[in-house]
């Protein structure tokens, strides 16, 4: 099935450790996000690729750094810079960016907890 | 920044009625997108007007955009206990592939 995957669903990290969220799409998309949400709050845009080995900071990325290296996976790691890092983090993925009129296939998230 | 403010927070509403949920941006944008999404879940595309429309329907949802005042509206009409869920708007903008989502409405529609 084609689609979007992320994983884990749950993390759970002490404090000071580094941790990675994998986000793998098998859509042929060029474009990829990462967001982070709060409870009862919007999405915020923290990394995005348009194209293998190239990325841009979104409205939130210190703490946060990501790697495109493949086209189909864009893994989203979480420093120990991040200073509060507990929430649910989205990954989503769309066609080229010059096909402009396209919708986003979002996954089902990973919910991380610092304990 | 934010783009894609959205009001109301909440709205609350019984089952048959109609369902309107506001959203406003601030940069130049390719297409307006509106996305639900079930509490804990990942989100799920709706509908997506592109810049140079005013109005679009599908099924029981019409979405409107009015580019002159950087808003967009999405109704719902005959709502139902499913509809219940968060709807976020998310603006599409013009230079690059950046999509930038609002706070969203959480709507909750009661039997």
């Amino acid at each position: 099935d084609g689609g979007i995957t992320q994983s884990p669903k749950y993390l759970f990290r002490k404090e000071g450790q580094n941790v990675t969220l994998s986000c793998e799409q098998n859509l042929n998309h060029d474009a990829m996000y990462w967001y982070r949400q709060d409870p009862g709050q919007g999405l915020r845009l923290i990394y995005y690729s348009q194209i293998v080995n190239d990325f841009q900071k979104g409205d939130i990325a210190e703490g946060y750094s990501v790697s495109r290296e493949k086209k189909e996976s864009f893994p989203l790691t979480v420093t120990s810079a991040q200073k509060n890092p507990t929430a649910f983090y989205l990954c989503a993925s769309s066609i080229l960016p010059g096909q402009a009129n396209t919708e986003a296939f979002f996954g089902q998230g990973t919910r991380l907890t610092v304990v | 920044s934010q783009q894609g403010e959205e009001d109301p927070q909440a709205l609350s509403i019984q089952e048959g009625e109609n369902a309107t949920m506001n959203c406003s941006y601030k940069t130049s944008i390719n297409n307006l997108q509106w996305y639900r999404q079930n509490s804990g879940r990942g989100l799920v595309h709706l509908i997506l007007i592109r810049s140079n429309e005013r109005e679009k329907h599908s099924g029981r949802l019409r979405v409107t955009l009015d580019t002159s005042k950087k808003s967009s509206s999405l109704l719902i009409t005959a709502s139902r206990a499913a509809d219940t869920a968060s709807y976020f708007c998310a603006a599409k903008e013009t230079s690059g592939s950046r999509l930038t989502f609002g706070e969203g409405t959480q709507l909750t529609v009661n039997p």
